[in-house]
């Protein structure tokens, strides 16, 4: 399975500050996602990275506040906006060949602290 | 939306024993999958079964589907201490996109 990296592994932040999570794959991939888990919680997809072109949000997420880039097969960002309290998560991004019936590998998270 | 439930939220057993955890979902899916996360990092592909399995089998691990109620359960046999994390249930409703349960966390007491 394709090996993924992201950084940073943890930070912690000042409220009204970006920070900006970067997932990198060791080999092309058709699909990249990106998770959030908040505290003692469960994973929430927040948005369908797309080679090329806009992310897709899921329900409860925008744009302006987790804005994404996927500038090839291979790499993809993630940015937290204008942070809150709320914010602290993990951030997790995972990555999938496409097609049917094909497991998600995960990398192993940011975990986000905002004071 | 979160449509996975899991049963239970915590389990706790004697090293040795099996352990049982079970996934219940709403609504139709391509397949559901099994993953193991170790103390809030990233989580490790453990399973994967079809809409059209009924049973699956990989080591020690043994996941059955029901879809008619839309119910799997995740079975480790011979537990071992370093079993201990939590396990999640996510179905795949389509374009790969996951729906998580709330997980299972599972302690092997030694």
């Amino acid at each position: 399975s394709a090996v993924i990296s992201q950084k940073p592994s943890r930070d912690i932040c000042q409220r009204g500050t970006s920070l900006t999570i970067q997932c990198q794959v060791d080999s092309q991939v058709t699909m990249m996602f990106w998770y959030r888990q908040q505290p003692g919680q469960s994973l929430t997809l927040i948005a369908t990275a797309n080679q090329g072109s806009e992310a897709t949000y899921e329900s409860g997420f925008v744009i302006d506040k987790f804005p994404i880039s996927r500038p090839n097969l291979t790499f993809s960002t993630l940015t937290v906006s204008n942070m809150s309290p709320e914010d602290s998560s993990i951030y997790l991004c995972s990555v999938g060949q496409g097609g049917y019936n094909q497991p998600q590998h995960f990398g192993d998270g940011t975990r986000l602290s905002i004071l | 939306s979160q449509q996975g439930e899991e049963d239970p939220q915590a389990l706790s057993i004697q090293e040795g024993e099996n352990a049982t955890m079970n996934c219940s979902y709403k609504t139709s899916i391509n397949n559901l999958q099994w993953y193991r996360q170790n103390s809030g990092r990233g989580l490790v592909h453990l399973i994967l079964i079809r809409s059209n399995e009924r049973e699956k089998h990989s080591g020690r691990l043994r996941v059955t589907l029901d879809t008619s109620k839309k119910s799997s359960s995740l079975l480790i046999t011979a537990s071992r201490a370093a079993d201990t994390a939590s396990y999640f249930c996510a179905t795949d409703e389509g374009a790969q996109k996951l729906v998580f349960g709330q997980g299972t966390r599972l302690t092997i007491n030694p």
